[in-house]
């Protein structure tokens, strides 16, 4: 079974602190992904990566950078925390299939709140 | 860019009633399209997909969906719910040979027994 696990369930942190979310995945995926999830606005994504070190804005990236220096390991940061970035945090990996014909397998969420 | 519509935002059936939940995509080219579902307290996972081929898909649980090209439309169907179906629905869009995928609002589904 594919494996995607975020560090933590639950995150509480004040506004203005650098904050560092971590997600592993075990089936050796070259892309990951980081999506926020708020109500009625379903998964927007923040931030992807096709390779070790490569990155690519999603559609949402104000306010965040990512980190990916080891294949299975892919790490969103938040500069400086601030209440609108209190969300459930999501992270997902898929393997670059044919055409395109992948699935994408999400972690369990971190739900941060920024105080 | 690509962009993807629920247009049921809450639906609350009967267990043994029929569902039919609507997705529209907006991009023209080839797409490859999904449907997610979310259970309480659970990680989204994968309820079925299309690629090529047979428009109509047939996932787990009982789920299927027909991608309509002419009407830009992947609506998730079941016969029959359960109230073990109570979960939040997401249909997703990736196209162009792109490797994003774009997800829509989700729709919750509450089965009441």
């Amino acid at each position: 079974d594919v494996k995607v696990t975020q560090s933590s369930r639950y995150l509480v942190k004040r506004t203005g602190e650098k904050v560092f979310l971590e997600c592993v995945q075990d089936m050796d995926h070259e892309n990951m992904f980081w999506y926020r999830q708020d109500p009625g606005l379903g998964l927007r994504l923040i931030y992807f990566s096709y390779d070790v070190k490569m990155k690519e804005k999603g559609d949402i990236p104000e306010g965040y950078s990512v980190s990916r220096e080891k294949k299975e390991r892919f790490s969103l940061i938040l500069e400086s925390a601030s209440t609108n970035q209190t969300s459930m945090y999501l992270c997902a990996s898929s393997p670059v299939g044919t055409h395109m014909n992948t699935e994408a397998f999400f972690g369990q969420g971190t739900r941060l709140t920024v105080v | 860019a690509q962009s993807v519509s629920q247009h049921n935002h809450h639906v609350i059936l009967s267990e043994a009633a029929s569902l039919e939940l609507g997705c529209n995509y907006s991009y023209g080219g080839t797409v490859n399209l999904f449907w997610y579902v979310q259970y309480p307290g659970q990680h989204l996972q994968l309820l079925l997909k299309y690629f090529s081929g047979d428009p109509l898909v047939k996932g787990i649980k009982g789920f299927e969906a027909e991608f309509i090209k002419s009407k830009f439309s992947f609506n998730l169907r079941k016969p029959s719910v359960q109230w073990s179906d109570t979960a939040e629905y997401f249909c997703a869009v990736n196209s162009g040979g792109y490797q994003k995928v774009t997800f829509g609002t989700g729709t919750k589904l509450q089965v009441i027994p």
